[in-house]
């Protein structure tokens, strides 16, 4: 996915172990996102950012920290992984669309799997 | 949860015909955006319709918003097995100065040749 990596793409954890997932930006927007996906809830929200050190809860921020201390990087950290924390992690950027008249729309990343046993 | 709802969950149609999938939202919107994700894939942006049209067409793709109803439609038209992935809307809201994007549950759609 043009502009946006995460790492790693996929991680197996022990419960209780910290984890940090990455995700890198090469295009300078302001706005970050990190959105988990499970099956019959779709994507959830659970941190967002609008600029370095200016981050905001989602709906599902429980056990969730995130940090932005540079444009490029939006990291999520699992303090202490549990068993429900076992999901696809997508991170996405907001930027101008080009089909949609200078609209923003997200991009995102190709995913992080998380497995926490 | 600010979460919108979509349906049906799934869909399952022959190619050629039309897939018609529905989302509802529960806050002010400044716009309406559906994606599509394929299988094991992030989600790709397909269609944006502001909070003051009524319907947009992009290709095969017809977006209706009535926001009295807090509601969109998406349909497709002449479907394809190519389109077989899944549907999500976003509804962007601006809260507090900040942008802020709330997907529905996802409708996963099956074209079947």
């Amino acid at each position: 996915d043009a502009g946006i990596t995460q790492s790693p793409r996929h991680k197996v954890t022990e419960t209780g172990t910290p984890v940090t997932l990455r995700c890198h930006q090469t295009e300078n927007h302001r706005y970050m996102y990190w959105y988990r996906q499970d099956p019959g809830h779709g994507l959830r929200l659970i941190h967002y950012s609008y600029g370095v050190k200016d981050t905001d809860k989602g709906e599902v921020s429980d056990g969730y920290s995130v940090s932005r201390s540079k444009t490029e990087d939006f990291l999520l950290t699992l303090e202490s992984a549990t068993s429900s924390q076992t999901s696809v992690y997508f991170c996405a950027i907001r930027g101008v669309s080009g089909t949609d008249s200078g609209a923003n729309v997200l991009t995102f990343g190709a995913g992080s799997r998380l497995t926490v046993l | 949860s600010q979460q919108g709802e979509e349906d049906p969950q799934a869909l399952s149609i022959q190619e050629g015909e039309n897939a018609t999938m529905n989302c509802s939202y529960k806050t002010s919107i400044n716009n309406l955006q559906w994606y599509r994700q394929n299988s094991g894939r992030g989600l790709v942006h397909l269609i944006l319709i502001r909070s003051n049209e009524r319907e947009k067409h992009s290709g095969r793709l017809r977006v209706t918003l009535d926001t009295s109803k807090k509601s969109s439609s998406l349909l497709i038209t002449a479907s394809r097995a190519a389109d077989t992935a899944s549907y999500f809307c976003a509804t962007d809201a601006r809260t507090s100065g900040t942008y802020k994007y709330i997907f529905g549950t996802g409708t996963r759609l099956k074209v079947l040749a």
